[in-house]
């Protein structure tokens, strides 16, 4: 299985901060990578796929990055309702695995 | 829009089979483009793809699952399952059923999740 680790597992910011999550995989993927967001007591949703391509509903504060295979998701100006968990997912193999999580905490 | 939804018993005996199904609403499963999945989340953990179908009935499963697996579908309900054979306290998860889209992937629809508990 390709192993997804992200980091940190926690972060505290403030609002306004620019705030950066990483995801390493353990072997080469492309860039067949998503990122997604998830509050407390819902469903995921979906940020950022192939990398770097963000989804039409999602703000322009989010992006992604790649080099080799770390993958970077920013947050330009943390806003309030970005509090909240973000994953990775690798869809270059089978089987698909997430990253561990991260949890973004108010400062 | 499409919508999801999860159903079954919240509560699931150990050494039984847990039986989940994902109701579709706001688009066809068997217009093509798209997979079927299950993923679960154990409590306070993070995400674990189960696997997911096709409208042909072809299936993916993720290997490392410690208890065996079904997805199945049913086209004309518009309904696809997960069952969960022989359960034990570490199935214990919320079960998600979602819809992976061919054209952008991701996981782009997603049901609101269901808790679904193992204990005698």
């Amino acid at each position: 299985d390709i192993q997804m680790t992200q980091s940190p597992s926690s972060l505290s910011a403030s609002v306004g901060d620019r705030v950066t999550i990483t995801c390493r995989a353990s072997q080469g993927i492309r860039n067949d990578l998503g990122w997604y967001q998830q509050k407390a007591g819902k469903a995921p949703k979906r940020l950022i796929y192939a990398a770097s391509s963000l989804h039409s509903e999602v703000p322009s504060r989010f992006s992604g990055s790649a080099s080799g295979t770390e993958f970077t998701l920013s947050i330009s100006s943390l806003q309030p309702e970005d509090f909240a968990t973000y994953y990775c997912l690798q869809y270059n193999d089978y089987p698909l695995t997430f990253g561990g999580g991260t949890k973004v905490e108010i400062k | 829009q499409v919508q999801l939804q999860e159903s079954g018993p919240g509560l699931v005996k150990p050494s039984e089979t847990l039986s989940l199904t994902c109701t579709v609403s706001g688009g066809s499963i068997g217009n093509g483009g798209a997979y079927w999945s299950w993923i679960r989340q154990h409590p306070g953990k993070g995400l674990e793809w189960i696997g997911y179908i096709y409208y042909t009935g072809s299936t993916y499963y993720n290997p490392s699952l410690s208890s065996p697996v079904t997805i199945s579908i049913d086209t004309p309900q518009n309904q696809f399952s997960l069952q969960v054979n022989s359960v034990t306290a570490a199935d214990t998860a919320v079960y998600y059923c979602a819809r992976w889209d061919f054209s952008s992937t991701t996981f782009d629809f997603w049901g609101p999740g269901t808790l679904v508990t193992v204990s005698s």
